[in-house]
């Protein structure tokens, strides 16, 4: 899989949007981009996916580099219920086949 | 999405001794994992579940240690075998290919948390 690289961890005030930086420099052509989340004592989540346009769907945005060598996960509206360690993931063999690294901890203050 | 449900929730087991975990997925599926989040950690991929013949295991995971069964598209187990205290994890089952929903989303789990003693 190509290598992701994430802040350890992120504060972020409810309310406003948060935006969560994903730096995958070795992606190649037709790897994709995927995000996940994992609430505390819960299993992951799946939030979006992106292969070189911009996604968004109910839960988040996707916004990824031209040169498609970084991307930035944006909650538009922060809650506390989106307090959770977010995961960046690029897998090179199947898309199911995820290697998780060590994410980002976002913590959404009142 | 895929609903699923793991049994037991948690259990706390003597060291030498197997426990089996359940997964049931409220529809039929393409895909079954199996994963282990120790303490602190991110997630690592033990097993892809194969119905119909044995489970793939990912470099580091056995089948002796971790014997796991695919009897149908909707359910599948991982037995933790021979316990020890470095076994203590979370164990979670994902999904892919449910009806109607594209391999890209894969579903997890709420987990088995094992305490081994």
């Amino acid at each position: 899989d190509a290598k992701t690289t994430q802040p350890t961890s992120m504060d972020c005030a409810e309310g406003r949007a948060a935006n969560l930086p994903c730096n995958h420099s070795t992606i190649s052509g037709n790897e994709y981009v995927y995000w996940y989340r994992q609430i505390h004592s819960q299993g992951p989540q799946y939030i979006i996916h992106g292969l070189k346009n911009n996604e968004t769907n109910e839960m988040a945005s996707l916004i990824i580099t031209e040169d498609r060598k970084s991307s930035t996960l944006i909650l538009p509206h922060a809650t506390l219920r989106d307090t959770a360690v977010y995961y960046c993931i690029v897998p090179s063999i199947r898309n199911y086949q995820l290697i998780w690294g060590a994410g980002t901890k976002l913590i959404i203050k009142p | 999405s895929a609903v699923i449900s793991q049994k037991p929730s948690r259990d706390i087991c003597q060291r030498g001794t197997s426990l089996t975990i359940q997964c049931q997925v409220d529809s039929q599926v393409t895909m079954m994992f199996w994963y282990r989040q120790q303490p602190g950690q991110s997630l690592t991929l033990i097993a892809t579940a194969n119905q119909g013949s044995e489970a793939t295991y990912e470099s580091g995971f056995v089948i002796d240690k971790f014997p796991i069964s695919r009897p149908n598209l909707t359910f599948s187990t991982l037995t933790v075998s021979n316990m020890s205290p470095e076994d203590s994890s979370i164990y979670l089952c994902s999904v892919v290919g449910a009806s109607g929903i594209s391999y890209n989303e894969q579903f997890f789990g709420p987990g088995t948390r094992l305490t081994v003693l």
